[in-house]
């Protein structure tokens, strides 16, 4: 157990949807990591939040946004989805800001979403 | 963001060593060197990492090359439990993107 909870675990939704994916971080931890993990495309960064504030961006969509809360547990939105959102949606946390040099990120079990 | 190169697959077995190459041949100097695995199911877990000299934990022991133009992993004693997609990413200081590669699958036999 990673420490890092994401709900919910598994989602099925048609095209043109949105949803929500949430995530709360180990304790202590301030920085939020969302990756997109497809059977075609593998891992890929999305973005991180460091203590509520945007630090890193990949390759998210416009159609996806994300924030992190004061509380520091952070949602992904995903809207207008289409057939090619399906895909694993993975949660980490890390305690600092520079990932770099500490190394260690903590992943949740991540979320499943099907897009019919 | 610099690339890295590892083999699709790699076979071992139980209680053999296991050396996981990863070629990285455009790293600049601020970047570092992190290994993640994946095992069925899961999402990522880190293994190590380093920047220019060789490290050591308990789950395996990082080789980084003079020039860090490449780096192996190694697995002292595989076990079953190390089967896994093994990554090799590089993140650059200060920006702290992980950018997963396609990794090594990794297939331990009895």
């Amino acid at each position: 157990d990673s420490g890092v909870t994401q709900t919910p675990k598994h989602l099925i939704t048609a095209t043109g949807q949105r949803v929500t994916l949430r995530c709360s971080p180990r304790s202590g931890d301030l920085s939020v990591y969302w990756y997109q993990q497809s059977l075609d495309q593998g891992l890929q960064f999305l973005i991180q939040y460091y203590n509520g504030e945007e630090r890193a961006k990949g390759n998210i969509l416009e159609r996806f946004s994300a924030q992190q809360f004061p509380d520091l547990h952070s949602e992904l939105n995903l809207s207008s989805l289409e057939l090619g959102d399906s895909a694993l949606y993975f949660c980490a946390s890390s305690e600092s800001r520079d990932t770099s040099f500490t190394g260690e990120l903590f992943f949740g079990e991540g979320s499943r979403l099907t897009v019919l | 963001d610099a690339k890295t190169t590892q083999p699709n697959s790699m076979e071992s077995n139980e209680e053999e060593p296991v050396h996981l190459p990863c070629n990285h041949s455009t790293i600049s100097g601020t970047d570092y060197i992190h290994w993640y695995r994946q095992l069925p199911s899961q999402g990522p877990e880190y293994v190590i990492h380093g920047l220019t000299s060789n490290v050591n934990n308990r789950m395996a022991s990082l080789a980084i090359a003079e020039d860090r133009k490449s780096s192996t992993l190694i697995l002292h004693r595989a076990t079953l439990r190390d089967a896994a997609v093994y990554y090799c990413i590089l993140i650059e200081g200060y920006t702290d993107k992980l950018i997963f590669g396609t990794g090594t699958r990794l297939q331990v036999f009895p």
